[in-house]
């Protein structure tokens, strides 16, 4: 298996909701990211986990709250949203880095995310 | 700081045409570089990769080397197809930070029969 996957594929929500996004891998890899992608622009990192620990935090607003509860998945808990956060919300992830100088990212299909 | 560049576009090619995106970067140090596609609603494929001055990727006919001299990753295709059509993204990996990708504000190339 060597596909990152993302559900939902769209999702709708109101400012008051709170939903999830969820990613999972199958690849071992070490570390799982969740980016924000606006329409003609290149994906923004929010957040890094390495071996399940938060690592990087792009000073995101806490109104996005990401999780990792084991290796193979990473969520994003989503509240209070307002209608700038609307954007396709990218999961990727990337293996050990023994023996290797580069970080190969592999990347899902994206959550196009409307808040109305 | 760590930065890329690239040639914005949109780039609008008759099938068959050479294309040629252009990428430079600044960083410190030596970084990996790589040229990643989206296509239409869908997530980023890594296109190609290199990690070191001088090396060349290729990958699906798409080629790109890595020139230190003039700290550039230009993309190039001998011919194109439309099914090239998508969005390119120059990136870069710090060797000092590897979980941080930069990447250019991408290049959308539409290719036409």
């Amino acid at each position: 298996d060597t596909e990152v996957t993302q559900t939902p594929k769209h999702l709708v929500m109101g400012m008051t909701n709170k939903k999830s996004l969820k990613c999972e891998q199958h690849m071992g890899h070490r570390a799982m990211y969740w980016y924000k992608q606006k329409a003609k622009k290149p994906p923004e990192l929010m957040f890094v986990y390495s071996y399940e620990k938060l690592s990087i935090n792009e000073s995101v607003p806490s109104r996005f709250s990401p999780e990792c509860p084991n290796s193979s998945l990473l969520n994003l808990h989503l509240h209070a949203l307002q209608p700038e956060d609307s954007a396709l919300y990218l999961c990727a992830s990337s293996a050990p880095l023994q023996g290797r100088t580069y970080n190969e990212q592999f990347f899902g299909p994206g959550t196009r995310l409307t808040v109305l | 700081g760590n930065s890329v560049t690239q040639m914005e576009g949109p780039v609008t090619l008759s099938e068959e045409a050479f294309l040629t995106i252009n990428c430079t970067y600044t960083a410190t140090g030596y970084p990996s570089l790589f040229w990643y596609v989206q296509y239409p609603g869908e997530g980023l494929q890594l296109l190609l990769k290199a990690t070191k001055a001088d090396d060349k990727g290729s990958n699906k006919g798409f080629e790109a080397t890595y020139r230190k001299e003039t700290t550039s990753f230009h993309l190039e295709k001998g011919s194109v197809q439309v099914s090239d059509s998508a969005v390119y993204f120059c990136a870069l990996s710090p060797k000092t930070s590897y979980d941080k990708v930069i990447f250019g504000p991408g290049t959308s190339l539409s290719v036409i029969p």
